[in-house]
């Protein structure tokens, strides 16, 4: 049973425009969640975090929210740009644990 | 130069063969994990060490082995490999002295993508 789920396997977004990725979680025990972006051939990067004590974090053009009552958390990239094309993959943690778990990814494709 | 060094970046092999996958990094850091990521399904830790004397079982080490033969080298082992071994695997280090404890960045190397027949 997956326990972070990206429902989304591909997004389409014109450049430009906001770009919404989505996870969903199912452990109230996780306590830190991370966004990585994957190229073709590279390894995942990291983009950025949020601690459950924080609602939201802001890095340029990258915000995510996390919404702990709906065991959600999303990513918003504005403007979206071509170099955002990528797989970006949620990935959550818990003191408890010392385990990174990992959603599927969305492919995230940014239309000139 | 690549940090995090992974070889081969590419590799096929034969069912019950035993294959070495290597990771070398230059970053300095103390951690180093062993993920595998398969087709609609996130990555899944291996294996993680956390220095050279403490190794320590992922979500899904049967079948694999590792070995940290120094702070900058973390090599997984598949000793009689099989089909359902075929994905991609990435090594990733992390420093314990930068961030917040448990919680700092992994940096990934590029990956090997392994096929066993």
């Amino acid at each position: 049973d997956q326990q972070v789920k990206q429902n989304s396997p591909s997004l389409s977004v014109q450049e430009g425009r906001i770009s919404i990725l989505n996870c969903d979680y199912t452990n109230s025990m996780f306590d830190y969640f991370l966004w990585y972006k994957k190229y073709p051939a590279e390894g995942p990067t990291f983009l950025i975090s949020i601690s459950s004590i924080k609602d939201k974090n802001e890095d340029g053009r990258f915000t995510v929210f996390l919404n702990k009552s709906a065991k959600h958390l999303s990513l918003h990239i504005v403007p979206s740009q071509p170099g955002d094309s990528a797989v970006y993959f949620c990935a959550a943690s818990s003191d408890s644990n010392y385990q990174l778990i990992w959603g599927a990814g969305t492919k995230l494709i940014i239309k000139p | 130069d690549a940090d995090v060094t992974q070889t081969p970046r590419n590799r096929i092999t034969k069912t019950g063969k035993r294959i070495m996958l290597e990771c070398s990094q230059t970053k300095g850091h103390d951690r180093m994990y062993w993920y595998r990521q398969d087709p609609g399904l996130g990555l899944r830790l291996i294996y993680y060490s956390f220095d050279v004397k403490d190794i320590n079982k992922g979500e899904i080490s049967d079948g694999y082995s590792v070995s940290r033969q120094a702070q900058a080298k973390f090599s997984l082992s598949l000793e009689s490999a099989i089909p359902n071994q075929t994905a991609l695997y990435f090594c990733a280090t992390s420093d314990s002295t930068a961030g917040q404890g448990l919680y700092e960045t992994q940096y990934f190397g590029p990956g090997t993508r392994l096929l066993v027949l």
